[in-house]
C-alpha cells in the first residue's frame, strides 16, 4: 500500500523566486491538506483540497496557492518567495468519505519537501 | 494565541519505565485528537487517535487518555523502549477539517 509522496524531497531557491511543491495521496485517499513546519515548531495548517477545490485555509497569504487533481494529487506554489519561507512542508492525505485505517479524520504524512530560500 | 500547548519541550525517560507525554488545547470544539511521532527528516508518523466521546484509546503499548473537562489530553507508552525516542506531536482538529499541532515534545529513552 504506496504512502503519501512528495517530490522533491529538497530544494533551494532564492528570494523572489516561485517554487512548486508536489504530492501523491495515500492510495485510496480523497484529500489532501498542505502544512508549513518551521525549525522547532510543530506544523502549521496551509489549506486543504477535497474535490480539486479548496475547502479551507490556514492563515497565509496568496502567495501560497494549491491546486488538486482528477487523480486527488496536488500541488503546492508559492510565489516572490521570501527567507521566512526556508522550511519544511509537508503534505497529508485522508479519506473524507468512508472510514480510513485510523478513523475518516486521521491525516497520513509524507516524508516532506525541506525548501531553503536564500 | 496558541490553541494547542505542549508545555514539556523535552522528557527523558528509563528504559522499561512509562512515558507520559501531556497536550492541552482551548477550544472546547475540537472533537478528534491525534498523537504523531516523528522522526528527523521524516514525516509525521501516525499512532493513536481518540474522539470526543471516548475518554480512553488504546493501541498496544500506547494509551491515548482524554479529559474534556480539563481540555487536555495525554498519551502513555508502557514499557517505553529505545526505539520511541522522537519528537511527538499532539493535534486536534474538528471534524475532517485542518488540524491544530502542538509545539512537540523531544522525548528520549534511556538505557
Amino acid at each position: 500500500d504506496a504512502g503519501v509522496t512528495q517530490s522533491p524531497t529538497h530544494l533551494i531557491k532564492t528570494r523572489g523566486q516561485q517554487v512548486t511543491l508536489r504530492c501523491s495521496p495515500k492510495s485510496g485517499h480523497d484529500t489532501v491538506s498542505w502544512y508549513q513546519q518551521a525549525l522547532g515548531q510543530g506544523p502549521q495548517f496551509i489549506f486543504q483540497y477535497y474535490e480539486e477545490e479548496e475547502r479551507q485555509r490556514g492563515n497565509f497569504p496568496d502567495r501560497f496557492s494549491g491546486h488538486q487533481f482528477p487523480n486527488y494529487s496536488s500541488e503546492l506554489n508559492v510565489n516572490a518567495l521570501l527567507l521566512g519561507d526556508s522550511a519544511l512542508y509537508l503534505c497529508a492525505s485522508s479519506l473524507v468519505r468512508g472510514r480510513g485505517t485510523g478513523g475518516p479524520e486521521t491525516q497520513y504524512f509524507g516524508p516532506g519537501t525541506r525548501l531553503l530560500v536564500l | 494565541d496558541q490553541q494547542v500547548k505542549q508545555n514539556s519541550p523535552s522528557l527523558s525517560v528509563q528504559e522499561g519505565r512509562i512515558s507520559i507525554l501531556n497536550c492541552d488545547y482551548t477550544n472546547s470544539m475540537f472533537d478528534y485528537f491525534l498523537w504523531y511521532k516523528k522522526y528527523p527528516a521524516e514525516g509525521p508518523t501516525f499512532l493513536i487517535s481518540i474522539s470526543s466521546i471516548k475518554d480512553k484509546n488504546e493501541d498496544g503499548r500506547f494509551t491515548v487518555f482524554l479529559n474534556k473537562s480539563a481540555k487536555h489530553l495525554s498519551l502513555h507508552i508502557v514499557p517505553s523502549q529505545p526505539g520511541d525516542s522522537a519528537v511527538y506531536f499532539c493535534a486536534v482538529g474538528q471534524g475532517a477539517q485542518k488540524l491544530v499541532f502542538g509545539q512537540g515534545t523531544r522525548l528520549t529513552i534511556n538505557p
